[in-house]
């Protein structure tokens, strides 16, 4: 099966700008999250999406992120205004009840806000 | 929520030789997954261990939800072991896994 796929690879932009990142699952998983990794850390959930409803967004920080899913299958990340301490990889994850195993990660998109 | 320690936080090895990775978490769990995040930065999922043992290859993960802790063993190490091993424990209550600090191990040829 393809894996979960994200773009862009990497991402450099000015404090205050806005940024965009993209998911695409595997193919019938259900449930995708959006994971942020700071150097030297393990990844923090940010959202949580159960086909195209929020399940958990409870740490993301609503005043500059936001996140879709369209139609339950591809799903967006969007930062606006970026902030210095945004810098962190973006990693996107799949998963899918009727395979109990865990989940399925992206590349992540290494983004880098000077 | 869950506190999640791992240890130790780094580890260095000659290749060939045996070790043993520790996740240890303050609550009851549901689920616990270890993952491998390698030297480009890719996660993949090794085991998916609510309890008991599970073995792969050279690779087993041990969890004994009673007390609070897992255990990953990595034997024969080979190079391509290195990378940094994450636990991420689930609480009882639907919570989502929470990843620790990870374990950063080197494997020396």
């Amino acid at each position: 099966e393809a894996g979960v796929a994200q773009s862009p690879r990497y991402k450099i932009i000015e404090k205050r700008q806005s940024v965009a990142f993209w998911c695409n699952p595997i193919s019938g998983h259900a449930t995708l999250y959006w994971y942020q990794q700071i150097l030297g850390q393990g990844p923090k959930l940010l959202i949580q999406f159960q086909n195209n409803g929020v399940v958990d967004d409870s740490q993301l920080p609503k005043d500059r992120f936001s996140a879709e899913r369209l139609k339950g299958v591809d799903s967006t990340l969007k930062i606006q205004p970026a902030k210095l301490e945004d810098s962190a990889v973006y990693l996107c994850a799949s998963s899918s009840p009727r395979r109990v195993g865990g989940y399925t990660f992206g590349s992540g998109t290494r983004l880098t806000v000077v | 929520g869950i506190q999640v320690e791992q240890s130790p936080p780094d580890l260095i090895l000659q290749e060939g030789a045996n070790s043993t990775l520790r996740c240890n978490f303050s609550d009851s769990v549901n689920n616990l997954q270890w993952f491998h995040q390698n030297p480009w930065g890719q996660l993949i999922n090794l085991f998916y261990i609510p309890s008991g043992t599970k073995q792969n290859g050279r690779l087993s993960a041990t969890t004994v939800a009673t007390e609070r802790y897992s255990l990953l063993y990595i034997s024969s190490s080979q190079t391509t072991d290195s990378g940094v091993y994450f636990c991420a424990p689930q609480g009882n209550y639907g919570q989502n896994f929470v990843f620790g600090p990870g374990t950063r191990l080197s494997v020396l040829p």
